[in-house]
């Protein structure tokens, strides 16, 4: 157990709705990254926060957006869904001014778009 | 930008036996770091090992060991006296230091099967 929960652990939903996924960092942790895994792109990195600020952005969509609160738990939006956003989602946590730099991952949340 | 290549999609071993996973990776900075992930069928990342690229010493942890080859860009995974329970996809990934975000870029990934 990495210490990282994600809600739900599974989702599927329709094309054209909206779905949000929750992460609940380590204790300790102030940044939350955003991970997309999916059969022909792999994985890739979606959006970094970090103590509540954007810190960073990778290939993420712009009908994707996310948001770290201030208890330090960050929720991952999508709308508009449509077939190609099936994938696995993961949150990671780190102590970013940490030594090791480790990012721990959470179970992750398989997105199914019907 | 920075890119993580795995050239071997697939690979067998057999029990007890050592294997060897390729990893090259592109990058023009300094200070970074690289890592080996394991993503068993039940889908968690689990962080096997990591490498500062500013230690010389090739890391290891129990049955795993890389070897570093930082003049070559080179990061390869030895796991020695292979167990069943290896049996999983591992993933080379990367993080450049000092740009205040250290987000992992990943290679496509090597489905590692140990055979009894």
């Amino acid at each position: 157990d990495s210490g990282v929960t994600q809600t739900p652990k599974h989702l599927i939903t329709a094309t054209g709705q909206r779905v949000t996924l929750r992460c609940s960092p380590r204790s300790g942790d102030l940044s939350v990254y955003w991970y997309q895994q999916s059969l022909d792109q792999g994985l890739q990195f979606l959006i970094q926060y970090y103590n509540g600020e954007e810190r960073a952005k990778g290939n993420i969509l712009e009908r994707f957006s996310a948001q770290q609160f201030p208890d330090l738990h960050s929720e991952l939006n999508l709308s508009s869904l449509e077939l190609g956003d099936s994938a696995l989602y993961f949150c990671a946590s780190s102590v970013v001014s940490g030594r090791k730099n480790e990012q721990f991952f959470g179970p992750g949340t398989r997105l199914t778009v019907l | 930008a920075q890119t993580v290549t795995q050239s071997q999609p697939e690979m067998s071993v057999q029990e007890a036996e050592t294997v060897t996973l390729s990893c090259t990776y592109d990058t023009s900075e300094n200070n970074y770091y690289l890592f080996w992930y394991k993503q068993p069928p039940s889908r968690q990342m689990i962080l096997v090992i990591r490498q500062e690229a500013y230690k010389q010493q090739n890391a290891t942890e129990n049955r795993f060991s890389v070897n570093f080859q930082k003049a070559a860009k080179s990061f390869s995974l030895k796991i020695s006296d292979s167990q069943l329970g290896d049996t999983a996809m591992y993933f080379c990934a990367f993080i450049e230091s000092g740009a205040g975000s250290y987000q992992l870029t990943f290679g496509k990934g090597t489905k590692l099967s140990v055979i009894p």
